[in-house]
């Protein structure tokens, strides 16, 4: 099984700052990896796929970066709507796995 | 783009037979694998398996033994039983659509459904 890992857990920014999230998989997964957006009470909606492609409808302020075990999700001029929970996956191996998350709240 | 509508019971007692549904609505539904996934406080999201529109599954190696995923073509439905449920399997459960059938290397999951919460509780 392949354990991805997200740091920090909670990032704290304020309305209009830049958010680096970072997403990492214990061996390479290639560019096989997602980013969600999780807002409360509500399920987990796709941002990115992969590890750079937007989803449909996602804002260009998000992006996706990196290959092989390292991996970033930048969101550019935070909006009020983007704080929430975001969380990598990995589909590189058909066991899909999860990251535990980044929650990014209001500073 | 499909949407996904689920439903199924929410509270079990332990040792009963967990069981929902979830119904998928517009695209194609033959063209994707349809999973089931969890989301509980102290796993986190936990893929569960995946069918497809001819009955092929894949199943979390964690969960095989109590897992059976189903599906019914003519209604564009899909099912997850989960038997000899416990206080682990508490949870939030949600439907997505997954990779394509004739292509490997697309397994992200979109669209979600709604998510049932599951509780089991004696």
């Amino acid at each position: 099984e392949i354990v991805m890992t997200q740091s920090p857990a909670t990032l704290s920014v304020s309305p209009g700052e830049r958010a680096t999230l970072s997403c990492r998989a214990s061996q390479s997964v290639s560019n096989n990896l997602a980013w969600y957006q999780q807002k409360p009470g509500q399920a987990p909606r796709l941002l990115i796929y992969g590890a750079s492609t937007r989803a449909t409808d996602i804002p260009a302020r998000f992006s996706g970066s990196g290959s092989g075990t390292e991996f970033t999700l930048t969101i550019n001029s935070l909006q009020s709507e983007d704080f929430a929970v975001y969380y990598c996956q990995q589909y590189n191996n058909w066991l899909f796995t999860f990251g535990p998350g980044t929650k990014v709240d209001i500073k | 783009q499909e949407q996904l509508q689920q439903w199924g019971a929410g509270l079990l007692k332990p040792s009963e037979t967990l069981s929902l549904t979830c119904a998928v609505y517009g695209g194609s539904f033959s063209t994707y694998y349809w999973n089931w996934i969890r989301q509980s406080p102290g796993k986190g999201l936990e893929w569960i398996g995946e069918i497809n529109h001819s009955g092929s599954t894949n199943y979390n190696p964690s969960l095989k033994s109590r897992v059976t995923i189903s599906v019914d073509t003519s209604k564009n439905q899909f099912s997850l039983k989960l038997s000899s449920v416990t206080a682990a399997d508490t949870a939030v459960y949600y439907c997505a659509r997954g990779g394509l059938v004739v292509a490997a290397g697309y397994n992200w999951f979109d669209p979600w459904g709604q998510g049932t919460l599951v509780t089991v509780s004696s």
